[in-house]
C-alpha cells in the first residue's frame, strides 16, 4: 500500500460524457502527478501539481483538466469522452516538487463505451 | 530527456540474480537514472535511482558505468513476486515528471 488513494476503482461511461477522477496523496506530500496508461501508448505523464499550482504539463488533451485543492487532494476531469480515452489513470505523489521517488496509487480504470 | 533502450523481455530463475540492462548513451551530466517496476496493471513502484555512483537499497542495486552511458539493475535473489515490467528512466527535469518507455518484462520462473 503506497498511501495514495484513488477513487473510483472502475468507471464505465459513454462517449461524450464527462467524468471526474479523484486522488488523495500520501500524508504530507505536496506534489501530485497524473499518468495515463493505455494499451497502445503505454504510461504517459499528463500533469503535475505542487501545493495547488500547476508545475508541469505533458501530453494532456484540452478536453482534460486537473486541479489540486487546499487539502492537497487532486481531481482529473475528463470531458467529451471518446473511445480512445479508455485507459488506466494513475495518480502519484511525492513530498517535493522534484519527485525523485513517486508513490503511485492503484489507478482508476476508465472504460468508454 | 535522454532516451533509454531496454530489452523487451528477460527470464530469470527463482533465487538467482536478475540483471536488467539499460542503455542511455545520450545521458547528460545532470540526468539521474531511475528504475520503477509495474506488476500487472498495479501502480508503478519506485525501486532505486542514481546519478554517478552505484546505489543499493533493500530492493535492488544499481550499477552505473563510469561513462554513465549504461546501467544495470540487479535483483540479488529474484522471487516469483518480482515478475513485472521494469522501467529505466533518465530525467533531468526540474519537476518530477517521468517519461516511461516500453520497459523490460521480467519473468521469474520456478
Amino acid at each position: 500500500d503506497s498511501g495514495v488513494t484513488q477513487t473510483p476503482k472502475h468507471l464505465i461511461t459513454a462517449t461524450g460524457q464527462r467524468v471526474t477522477l479523484r486522488c488523495s496523496p500520501r500524508s504530507g506530500d505536496l506534489s501530485v502527478y497524473w499518468y495515463q496508461q493505455s494499451l497502445d501508448q503505454g504510461l504517459q505523464f499528463l500533469i503535475q501539481y505542487y501545493n495547488g499550482e500547476e508545475r508541469a504539463k505533458g501530453n494532456i488533451l484540452e478536453r482534460f483538466s486537473a486541479q489540486q485543492f487546499p487539502d492537497l487532494h487532486s481531481e482529473l476531469n475528463l470531458s467529451s469522452l471518446e473511445l480512445g480515452d479508455s485507459a488506466l489513470y494513475f495518480c502519484a505523489s511525492s513530498p517535493a516538487y522534484r519527485g525523485r521517488e513517486q508513490f503511485f496509487g492503484p489507478g482508476t480504470r476508465l472504460t468508454v463505451l | 530527456d535522454a532516451k533509454t533502450t531496454q530489452p523487451p523481455s528477460m527470464d530469470c530463475a527463482e533465487g538467482r540474480a536478475a540483471n536488467l540492462p539499460c542503455n542511455h548513451s545520450t545521458i547528460s551530466g545532470n540526468e539521474y537514472v531511475y528504475w520503477y517496476r509495474q506488476i500487472h496493471s498495479q501502480g508503478p513502484q519506485y525501486i532505486i535511482h542514481g546519478l554517478k555512483n552505484n546505489e543499493t537499497n533493500e530492493m535492488a542495486s544499481l550499477i552505473i558505468t563510469e561513462d554513465r552511458k549504461s546501467s544495470t539493475l540487479i535483483l540479488p535473489h529474484a522471487t516469483l513476486r518480482d515478475t513485472a515490467v521494469y522501467y529505466c528512466i533518465v530525467d533531468s527535469s526540474n519537476t518530477g515528471k517521468l517519461i516511461f518507455g516500453q520497459g523490460t518484462t521480467l519473468q521469474v520462473k520456478p
